[in-house]
């Protein structure tokens, strides 16, 4: 079946530092791939996304790339901020567009 | 445009009680669907429509939920009878079009954290 699977958190990283939060999938067929993010008390929002093999999505400096090879999509940011910290969502599209979202990764910004 | 809106932000209510949740997905979106986010168990897809219709409902845990789509711009989870455990913040998101169309992405509400006492 169709599945993501994450890094546990929380991640705790210092202004400016480097971000990798890990994500990987199991599915059938060829799903697209998303990167959501939630902020305390609110709901879940498009960070990035990417449709296909090899995309590369970005947005607000975040990056991710499709990875059909090793069937990953890793969120990447070269400077975080404390306004970065939140919750990051790994989440995947099958043909029936039902979602299947990873459990979440609590990122800690500190100044 | 809006966004998804979702009603009440917050219920408080005792165990047994009936609870009604409402959505109004984003116009012109065909599909909507509703999660339940609690600590234990992360975020769980309950169930979705296309086009009102009901097209996965194996996320409903038990009899006690249901959920109606009687027109495109409302959708309803009821909860009867409400138990404890069935706390948590439960979330309606709606998108365009079927996956590979580019237009699968969801657009999800500020949702509506329930407290059964």
């Amino acid at each position: 079946g169709n599945s993501v699977t994450q890094m546990e958190g929380p991640v705790t990283l210092s202004e400016e530092a480097f971000l990798t939060i890990n994500c990987t999938y199991t599915a059938t067929g060829y799903p697209s791939l998303f990167w959501y993010v939630q902020y305390p008390g609110e709901g879940l929002q498009l960070l990035l996304k990417a449709t296909k093999a090899d995309d590369k999505g970005s947005n607000k400096g975040f990056e991710a790339t499709y990875r059909k090879e090793t069937t990953s999509f890793h969120l990447e940011k070269g400077s975080v901020q404390v306004s970065d910290s939140a919750v990051y969502f790994c989440a995947l599209s099958d043909n029936f567009n039902k979602f299947y979202f990873g459990s979440g990764t609590k990122l800690n910004v500190k100044p | 445009d809006a966004g998804v809106i979702q009603s009440p932000r917050h219920e408080v209510t005792e165990m047994g009680q009936e609870v009604t949740l409402r959505c109004k997905p984003i116009s012109g979106h065909d599909y909507l669907f509703w999660y339940r986010q609690t600590m234990m168990r992360g975020l769980e897809l309950l169930i979705y429509f296309n086009n009102n219709v009901p097209i996965d409902d194996s996320g409903m845990p038990e009899d006690r939920f249901s959920a109606k789509m009687p027109n495109a711009s409302f959708s309803t989870l009821k909860i009867q009878p409400s138990e404890p455990r069935d706390s948590a913040v439960y979330f309606c998101a709606s998108s365009l079009g079927a996956t590979g169309a580019g237009t699968d992405t969801q657009y999800f509400g500020p949702g509506t954290r329930l407290t059964v006492l």
